[in-house]
């Protein structure tokens, strides 16, 4: 069953601190892995797409890993903000049937205090 | 250009009722996807549309449906609404299909049932 599973489920850190997000998935077949940023009752914005043969991708202070044969990814990110406070969700395509199926994972809820 | 754009943003209805809310997608997308995210809860596969055919649907009642028009607009539409419907609606919407084309999210629209 195509499952992805992300962690922790939610973590405090302070403003200026480093944090890394974790996001272990059972897709078969992988076709591409997605990190967004959901702030509080807004849409999902993209942070980061990987392919297959990608295995880190850096947005800004967001950088995002993959390693396909654990088939594990993390999104750090580095000197947090107060404006980083959202959820970020882990998004895994699935080649199936001629077209990419979305898998998501629950988020983690990630919030910076001053 | 315009980004993905969800109309009500906000709306009340009463248990019984039946609701209907619209997607325009980005400009020469041909997919629009649906999700449905109740508070603390990740986002909830619906249906996809990809050229006015659904090519995939996840496990919603037949109270939940959907349509996409030839311009790539998309509706949803629930019927006998229960309380548990009370959720965020997002929209989003791609290119096709190519491995790697980037998912856009709307703004969602804010349904309650009372």
């Amino acid at each position: 069953k195509n499952q992805v599973e992300q962690s922790p489920q939610s973590l405090i850190i302070l403003e200026g601190k480093n944090c890394t997000l974790q996001c272990n998935y059972t897709v078969s077949p992988f076709s591409n892995l997605r990190w967004y940023k959901q702030d509080t009752g807004r849409g999902p914005v993209s942070l980061t797409i990987m392919t297959f043969s990608e295995n880190t991708k850096s947005n800004g202070r967001y950088t995002a890993t993959l390693d396909a044969d654990t088939k594990q990814s993390s999104l750090h990110i580095t000197a947090s903000q107060l404006s980083d406070s959202a959820s970020y969700i882990c998004v895994v395509s699935a080649y199936s049937g001629g077209y990419n199926k979305l898998i998501f994972g629950a988020g983690t809820r990630l919030a910076v205090h001053p | 250009k315009a980004g993905v754009t969800q109309t009500p943003r906000y709306l009340i209805k009463t248990r019984g009722q039946q609701v209907t809310l619209s997607c325009s997608p980005i400009s020469g997308h041909r997919s629009v996807s649906w999700y449905q995210q109740t508070p603390g809860q990740g986002l909830q596969f619906l249906f996809e549309y990809f050229s006015e055919t659904q090519r995939n649907k996840g496990n919603f009642p037949g109270r939940f449906s959907g349509r996409q028009f030839s311009n790539s607009r998309s509706e949803m539409n629930v019927s006998t609404l229960e309380l548990g419907d009370s959720a965020l609606y997002l929209c989003a919407s791609r290119y096709g299909n190519e491995i790697g084309d980037t998912i856009y999210f709307g703004e969602g629209s804010w349904l309650t049932v009372v």
